[in-house]
C-alpha cells in the first residue's frame, strides 16, 4: 500500500495565527513530498516540492517566508502557514512519492479557515 | 502557452455503461501521464500511470490510452457503477518532477 496521513483535517483560527500542517507517509519512504493548494472547483496548484534533507523548491508566486516547509525525514514533511490571513483560507493537500517516475500518493487535505 | 484540458461539463451516464473521459494537452512533452480520482473534501487517489512509450494500460474496469501524436489521453470505466461517481483528474509530468493537473471532470453514474 501507499498511505499518506495529513493532519489536521480542519483548522479554524484567527487572523495572525501560524498554523502547522503535517504530512506523513505511513508505509513507505518518500524521497520527495509535494504541497498543493486547491480552490473550490479548481485544479490542484503546486506550491512547493520538498526533498528530504534539503530546502524546498517553491513555485513562482508562492512566498517562501509565508509558507515554511520542512522535510526532516523520509516520512514527514510539515507546512507552516505563518501569520495567516483570510486570503490564506483554502484546501491544502500534500503528496508523497517514493522516487521520480512513480505515482504521487495524497493525503486527505487540510481545510484551513482564517477568520 | 501550456494547457491541460478536461471536459469542464459533468458527464452523466447510466449504470452499466462505459464512461469515457478526455484529457488533451498543449505545449507539453510528457514523460508520463496519470489519472486520479477525487471525492468531495478528500485528497486525490491514484488510479493509473501510463508512460510516453505505452499506448494503453488496464486495471480491472479501468483503461487508459495515451496518444502522443494527438496529445490526448482517454480514460475509460467499463460497467460503471454509482460508486464510480467522482471527479477524475488528469495529470502529466515532463520528466521526473512535478505533476501538472487538469481541472478535472465530474462523473455521475445514475442507477
Amino acid at each position: 500500500g501507499a498511505v499518506v496521513s495529513q493532519h489536521p483535517s480542519r483548522v479554524i483560527c484567527k487572523s495572525g495565527t501560524s498554523v502547522k500542517i503535517e504530512c506523513r507517509s505511513l508505509d513507505f519512504q518518500a524521497t520527495t513530498m509535494f504541497w498543493y493548494r486547491q480552490f473550490p472547483k479548481k485544479s490542484l496548484m503546486l506550491m512547493a516540492t520538498s526533498n528530504e534533507g534539503s530546502k524546498a523548491t517553491y513555485e513562482q508566486g508562492v512566498e517562501k517566508d509565508k509558507f515554511l516547509i520542512n522535510h526532516a525525514s523520509l516520512t514527514l514533511s510539515t507546512l507552516t502557514v505563518t501569520s495567516a490571513h483570510p486570503e490564506d483560507s483554502s484546501f491544502y493537500i500534500c503528496s508523497a512519492r517514493r522516487q521520480a517516475g512513480q505515482p504521487q500518493h495524497f493525503g486527505d487535505g487540510t481545510r484551513l479557515s482564517i477568520l | 502557452s501550456q494547457k491541460i484540458e478536461q471536459n469542464s461539463e459533468a458527464l452523466n451516464i447510466q449504470e452499466g455503461k462505459t464512461a469515457t473521459l478526455t484529457c488533451n494537452y498543449t505545449n507539453y512533452s510528457p514523460a508520463y501521464l496519470q489519472w486520479y480520482r477525487q471525492d468531495p473534501g478528500r485528497g486525490p487517489v491514484f488510479l493509473l500511470l501510463i508512460r510516453e512509450n505505452e499506448k494503453e494500460k488496464r486495471k480491472e474496469r479501468l483503461k487508459v490510452t495515451f496518444d502522443t501524436t494527438l496529445k490526448q489521453s482517454l480514460f475509460h470505466i467499463t460497467a460503471s457503477q454509482p460508486a464510480d461517481s467522482a471527479t477524475y483528474l488528469c495529470a502529466l509530468s515532463e520528466w521526473g518532477n512535478k505533476l501538472v493537473f487538469g481541472a478535472g471532470t465530474i462523473l455521475r453514474v445514475k442507477s
